[in-house]
């Protein structure tokens, strides 16, 4: 059984940092692009950021550029978003999900909430 | 970036109902477009790529359609586990956008 779960979500104040982490399980992470979607309260979804199979190139939304690392860890079957300078409006629901080519997304964890809030 | 525009935002709808979701890309994006499922509190599911690919599992009832800049998502007889939100993806350029979103909601 696929399953991607994240954890590390929670509540931080404006301009300080987090780690998501994805375990990844049933399938050959190694294989697969991965990527972070988000989703703020009662909104819609949002692309972030995705990492190649090999961790050799990654992309990002301009909101995100220069404040969030997406990393990967081929051994571990594990993926990461580092996020500093966390902003009120990177509040949302974050989730992991993986596909075989960088576009779509056929499996996706359940998601970790991510609340910037003083 | 892409813009993707979804209509209505909201759909309300009977079982057995034929249902069509509008999207629509601020330029060409060719057949470079995904629709993902998603129901309240739980992650999107793939449903078509590439405009008119249906991924593996997904039932027949669901097509997609369309290039350029004009797409749709056809559900042939809506089913009670289709009541959900729908979302369209473009992955023409980066950053990969979504539309807004359409809700199906029942009548």
């Amino acid at each position: 059984e696929v399953q991607l779960v994240e954890s590390g979500g929670g509540l931080v104040q404006p301009g300080e940092s987090l780690r998501l982490s994805c375990a990844a399980s049933g399938f050959t992470f190694s294989t697969y692009w991965m990527t972070w979607v988000r989703q703020a309260p009662g909104k819609g979804l949002e692309w972030v950021a995705n990492i190649k199979q090999d961790g050799g190139e990654t992309y990002y939304v301009d909101s995100v550029k220069g404040r969030f690392t997406i990393s990967r860890d081929n051994a571990k079957n594990s993926l990461y978003v580092q996020m500093n300078s966390l902003r009120a409006e990177d509040t949302a629901v974050y989730y992991c999900a993986g596909g075989q080519s960088a576009w779509t997304s056929v499996y996706w964890g359940q998601g970790t909430l991510v609340t910037v809030s003083s | 970036d892409i813009q993707m525009t979804q209509s209505p935002s909201t759909l309300s709808a009977s079982v057995g109902d034929r249902v069509t979701i509008s999207c629509r890309a601020s330029q060409s994006i060719s057949s470079w477009l995904a629709w993902y499922q998603q129901k309240p509190g739980k992650a999107p599911k793939l449903l078509i790529y590439q405009s008119s690919s249906l991924e593996s599992g997904v039932p027949s009832r669901f097509s997609g359609s369309g290039s350029g800049t004009e797409f749709t998502l056809t559900i042939s007889s809506l089913q009670p586990d289709d009541f959900a939100t729908y979302y369209c993806q473009q992955y023409n350029n980066y950053p990969l956008t979504f539309g807004g979103g359409t809700k199906v909601e029942i009548k």
